[in-house]
């Protein structure tokens, strides 16, 4: 079984619409949550750390659900640059500093 | 402040032949990572430098994988000798000395053996 899973899409919007996906992760002892974006044929970038109590930056939303293990990004109001592949990251053990990778999920924002 | 860098940006080698990549962390990170996505799947942990200390290798594959960061600034991983299925994008990150710190990645070496 995988450590991180993911649907990975395509999720085909609208620019202005919301879109919402979720991770799921096997370890109940994963300690850090991440959502990371990387446009393609580039670099991974951190777009938001996911807290216990849920958390916004901007049009982003992150939820943390521990008891289903599974974490959420929503994404409102949809702009054409939002498009790439969003990953799910955890790590694994309190003193864990390795990133585990889901596969990615892919959004197109079309005009 | 200028990001982790990486070398060479693509590399194409034939089966059996050696290659070694090259990773520069941003300037006082103490922490260095080598990560790897072969085609298809998801990114994958390969070691754990803190300065020039191996703190966790248990993602290298095998030992034709040799990492090393001499004197704790840049850090070379070397492929000895290459197999198809060691064709990838290998990623370099880098973070402060917090294991909550950011971890920021290169551009990636993309290695194509054939």
């Amino acid at each position: 079984r995988k450590e991180v899973e993911q649907d990975p899409g395509p999720f085909n919007v609208p620019e202005g619409a919301t879109v919402a996906f979720n991770c799921t992760y096997s370890n109940s002892a994963s300690q850090s949550f991440f959502w990371y974006r990387q446009d393609c044929r580039k670099e991974p970038k951190l777009l938001m750390s996911v807290y216990s109590s849920g958390n916004e930056d901007g049009r982003f939303t992150a939820q943390l659900n521990r008891a289903s293990q599974y974490i959420s990004l929503l994404i409102r109001d949809s702009k054409l640059s939002d498009s790439a592949t969003y990953l799910c990251v955890v790590t694994l053990g309190v003193n864990d500093y390795k990133l585990s990778f889901g596969a990615g999920t892919t959004v197109t924002v079309r005009a | 402040e200028a990001g982790v860098t990486q070398f060479p940006s693509h590399s194409v080698i034939e089966k059996g032949q050696t290659v070694t990549l090259r990773c520069d962390p941003i300037s006082g990170h103490d922490n260095l990572y080598w990560y790897r996505r072969v085609m298809g799947k998801e990114i994958k942990f390969l070691l754990h430098f803190v300065k020039e200390s191996k703190q966790d290798e248990s993602g290298m594959p095998n030992n034709r994988f040799l990492a090393e960061r001499t004197g704790g600034t840049y850090s070379t991983l070397k492929v000895q000798p290459a197999e198809l299925e060691d064709s990838g994008v290998y990623f370099c990150a880098s973070s402060q000395e917090s294991r909550y710190s950011e971890q920021f990645f290169g551009p990636g070496t993309r290695l194509t053996v054939l």
